[in-house]
């Protein structure tokens, strides 16, 4: 079946670094991908999220990239901190369903050294 | 607060015993999901909810029991677990087609 997946499972920075975690993912039929941010003993939050008639959507310190031609989504974190410290999952929608089931990514994790 | 709430935050149960799980969204939406996170490991879909109504079962054993009394509430009825059912329990809404998900903060499951 379709999946999401990411390139690098572990990244490590130093305070103040730009941090880019990558995802790859397989559906073409996706039109809606979403980052969402897991800290140790909390569910994952919401960061940021693209439709798939954009190529970039920028929040506060983090920028999402879609490159559909190559099927890959990028999370920059400009300047990163060490609150920034948490697992990221990249999540597509690739339709098919009423209720909008997302499909997951298996998570990078990203180390901010002070 | 996130808007999906998830009681208990911990529970320990014994191989023997029957507990629920239960997760609460006043979000007015209309979709409700179980996951399964263990340590290091991506999220597993193990139920989802549309409308009070099942529509997803991804293999998961009988020892594990849904419910979805309203579109609010969802519970999850365990008995006579196994030590690998030891996770994290994740509850999530969602509203329609194209938006995201919304977390609860999860059940830290230990069976012993």
């Amino acid at each position: 079946g379709e999946s999401v997946g990411l390139h690098l499972p572990t990244l490590s920075v130093q305070e103040g670094d730009n941090s880019i975690i990558n995802c790859a993912y397989s559906n073409s039929a996706s039109d809606y991908f979403i980052w969402y941010k897991q800290e140790s003993g909390k569910g994952p939050q919401f960061i940021i999220d693209i439709r798939s008639n954009m190529d970039k959507r920028q929040g506060q310190r983090v920028t999402v990239l879609l490159n559909k031609t190559v099927k890959h989504l990028s999370l920059q974190i400009a300047a990163t901190q060490p609150g920034d410290s948490a697992v990221y999952f990249c999540a597509e929608n690739a339709g098919g369903t009423s209720y909008g089931k997302l499909t997951f990514g298996q998570g990078t994790i990203l180390t901010v050294h002070p | 607060e996130t808007g999906v709430t998830q009681t208990p935050r911990h529970l320990v149960m014994g191989m023997t015993n029957k507990k629920s799980l239960k997760c609460e969204q006043h979000l007015g939406h209309n979709a409700m999901y179980w996951y399964k996170q263990s340590a290091k490991k991506p999220l597993e879909l193990m139920f989802v909810y549309s409308l009070e109504e099942r529509v997803e079962n991804n293999s998961v054993p009988s020892r594990f029991s849904p419910e979805c009394p309203n579109s609010s509430h969802l519970f999850l009825h365990l008995h006579t677990l196994q030590p690998e059912d030891s996770a994290l329990y994740l509850c999530a809404s969602s509203r329609a087609t194209g938006s995201g998900y919304t977390f609860g903060s999860g059940t830290r499951l230990t069976v012993v």
